[in-house]
């Protein structure tokens, strides 16, 4: 089964406005992080909470994480023609040891200005 | 400096080719890994190793061989390249366990098997 799965899958919004992804994950996990990626380019990390943690900041970001719903949410504040890009949540399972992250399918924003 | 970086950038080839992509950081990481994106934009772990020991494989095929001389380098080797490995690949490197740390990916080389 997958882990992370976004919701939209695209979202189309206009500049100045706010952008909100979600992600679902099935198993416990360690942390779950946000990255983004720009066309043709690689994934670049955006910020990590850990599962003890309910609620990150950093710049215009906020991530929330709800264990008990498995799930997540990442918040863009005042976006910017920049932030287009795909936004995906990946999980680290819980277990240790040195593990690839599991990604969702991740969530096309395209800012509108 | 790039922290990860991946050559070449772009590989275009015909079936039942081998080939090799190559992947360095200068990051001191000790961790590095090799993921598949295909053109759904999924991303897919394949390898990691972890101070030259490989410690996943998540059930590639065997054409796909990782390749690691020293710390900082991971290559991929693909042998008897089929249209399916068509995607992009993406090195990345964390430094310890991924489950506490975040990962550095590098640009990408996409891979197109005609």
């Amino acid at each position: 089964s997958q882990q992370g799965e976004e919701d939209p899958q695209a979202l189309s919004i206009q500049e100045g406005e706010n952008a909100t992804m979600n992600c679902s994950y099935k198993t416990s996990i360690n942390n779950l992080q946000w990255y983004r990626q720009n066309s043709g380019r690689g994934l670049v990390h955006l910020i990590l909470i850990r599962s003890n943690e309910r609620e990150k900041h950093s710049g215009r970001l906020r991530v929330t994480l709800d264990t008990s719903k498995k799930s997540s949410s990442l918040l863009i504040t005042a976006s910017r023609a920049a932030d287009t890009a795909s936004y995906f949540c990946a999980t680290a399972y819980s277990g240790g040891g040195a593990d690839g992250l599991t990604f969702g399918k991740g969530t096309h924003l395209i800012i509108q200005p | 400096d790039t922290a990860v970086s991946q050559t070449p950038k772009y590989l275009v080839t015909q079936m039942g080719n081998d080939k090799s992509i190559k992947c360095e950081q200068n990051l001191g990481h000790d961790t590095m890994y090799w993921y598949k994106q295909d053109s759904k934009k999924f991303l897919k772990i394949m390898f990691s190793y972890n101070n030259k020991e490989l410690i996943i494989n998540e059930t590639v095929p065997n054409r796909f061989s990782p390749k690691s001389p020293d710390k900082a380098h991971l290559n991929l080797h693909i042998n008897s390249l089929e249209l399916g490995d068509s995607a992009v690949y993406f090195c990345a490197s964390s430094q310890g366990p991924v489950a506490k740390n975040i990962q550095y990916f590098g640009a990408g080389t996409r891979l197109s098997v005609l």
